[in-house]
């Protein structure tokens, strides 16, 4: 079965060191988000991309967290300087929303296992 | 923006008995409800999803009702098993894909 791929499943990292989270969603799937998660709390929405465009970054802290996604396929979420309240699971995810080129209705996100992030 | 409000936080039932969460959003363009489970250490599992057009959908022990008009939406899970004890997330979606999700309800079915 198809899996969105995350890397790496945990990173511990210093205050103001950059960090780096990387995501392979499943194949052919045209949308990928990528959520924060805060422990005790929802995922939260930092940026969503369609193929390689940004469509919704509004949520991303873009002083600090960048997200990029060159070809469409895999993405890259960075953060430079991390802070003490970075720490959380980052979670990447992909859905499959284009029918023969076309943009059909919402679809089901499939979830990676998730990058937890603790800043010490 | 898209706001979703989700409760109980926390919800403790017997082995048997039925859990009922409830969600409301407040964008009337949401057009799609997803139900995530999700187990420690893992990331969300889609178990069961609407659509605006459905007012209820069923899929063996678990069923979601959408009131379009009150803009709310109900997770129901009968004959509850230890093995549903996790996280339940409902989730809004907008014609453009955005996904807001709600804040978890954790559900512990004891034994």
């Amino acid at each position: 079965e198809a899996e969105v791929a995350q890397s790496p499943r945990y990173k511990i990292t210093e205050k103001s060191q950059a960090v780096a989270f990387w995501c392979d969603p499943i194949s052919g799937h045209a949308t990928l988000y990528w959520y924060r998660q805060i422990l005790g709390q929802g995922p939260e929405l930092l940026v969503q991309f369609q193929d390689e465009s940004v469509v919704d970054d509004s949520q991303l802290p873009k002083d600090r967290f960048s997200a990029e996604r060159l070809k469409g396929v895999d993405s890259t979420l960075k953060i430079q300087p991390a802070e003490l309240g970075d720490s959380a699971m980052y979670l990447c995810a992909s859905s499959n929303n284009r029918d023969r080129g076309r943009l059909t209705i919402n679809t089901e996100a499939f979830f990676g296992q998730g990058t937890r992030l603790t800043v010490v | 923006g898209e706001n979703v409000e989700q409760h109980p936080s926390t919800l403790s039932v017997q082995e048997g008995d039925s859990a009922v969460i409830k969600c409301t959003y407040s964008d009337s363009a949401s057009n799609y409800f997803p139900w995530y489970k999700q187990e420690l250490g893992k990331g969300p599992q889609l178990i069961i999803d609407i659509r605006s057009n459905v007012g209820e959908k069923k899929d063996q022990r678990i069923a979601v009702t959408l009131n379009k008009t009150a803009k709310h939406f109900s997770l129901h899970i009968t004959e509850t098993q230890p093995e549903d004890s996790a996280v339940y997330f409902c989730a809004a979606s907008t014609p453009s894909q955005k996904v807001t999700f709600g804040i978890g309800t954790k559900l512990q079915v004891i034994p």
